[in-house]
């Protein structure tokens, strides 16, 4: 198993804005996975992306990924106070591999 | 998405007990759930891999006395924090996969803190 590397560590905006956060990782995938938690709280599974997709969308998240590149993004159009948590990736070789976690990007969407 | 109950939410215990935390997959069936711990402003550090029917796989590290993690159906597994001491106050959280997609779902987490 493989650790995505999450960045910025922070970011910061107003509501309304929109919200990149980026995924590295090392080796090549089967699927990758976006979290979120909030504080004191579990993690929410936002999406997965198989290896064969480019993009997805879910509502205001569209999630990418460039397996030439090793990275995925994860993008929150129209954020809202509400979206203000931590992110986390985690990027899996296959269906029944454990996951870790990294750092993870930390989001305040200021109102 | 697919539920996972996790229980207690929060528990306080005194030196030297036992405390058993529940982990259900309430509409899914999960061979495999995970327990991870997380301390304050940390990430989560994946403890074991509990598997259905067989005994639970420890990360380096993690002492399998210790932690005891027991998967006895194929929708609950609970780990028991033995002899529990005030190191061992942090956050833990319970995830099981859905077997055909990959996707890992998270209970909701139990703040053990030991007194």
């Amino acid at each position: 198993s493989q650790q995505g590397e999450e960045d910025p560590q922070a970011l910061s905006i107003q509501e309304g804005e929109n919200a990149t956060m980026n995924c590295s990782y090392k080796t090549s995938i089967n699927n990758l996975q976006w979290y979120r938690q909030n504080s004191g709280r579990g993690l929410v599974h936002l999406i997965l992306i198989r290896s064969n997709e480019r993009e997805k969308h879910s509502g205001r998240l569209r999630v990418t990924l460039d397996t030439s590149k090793k990275s995925s993004s994860l993008l929150i159009t129209a954020s809202r106070a509400a979206d203000t948590a931590s992110y986390f990736c985690a990027p899996a070789q296959g269906g029944s591999e454990k996951l870790v976690f990294g750092k993870g990007t930390k989001l305040t969407v200021n109102p | 998405g697919a539920v996972v109950s996790q229980h207690p939410s929060w528990v306080i215990c005194k030196s030297g007990t036992s405390v058993k935390i529940e982990c259900r997959s309430l509409d899914f069936q999960a061979t495999t759930m995970f327990w991870y711990r997380q301390f304050p402003k940390q990430s989560l550090m994946l403890m074991a891999t509990s598997n259905e029917g067989s005994k639970a796989t420890y990360e380096q590290g993690v002492e399998k006395d210790k932690f005891l993690i027991n998967h006895a159906s194929l929708t609950l597994s609970t780990l028991t924090v033995t002899s529990a001491h005030p190191e061992d106050s942090s956050f833990y959280i319970c995830s099981a996969r859905i077997h055909l997609t990959g996707e890992l779902f998270f209970g909701e987490g139990s703040r053990l803190t030991v007194l």
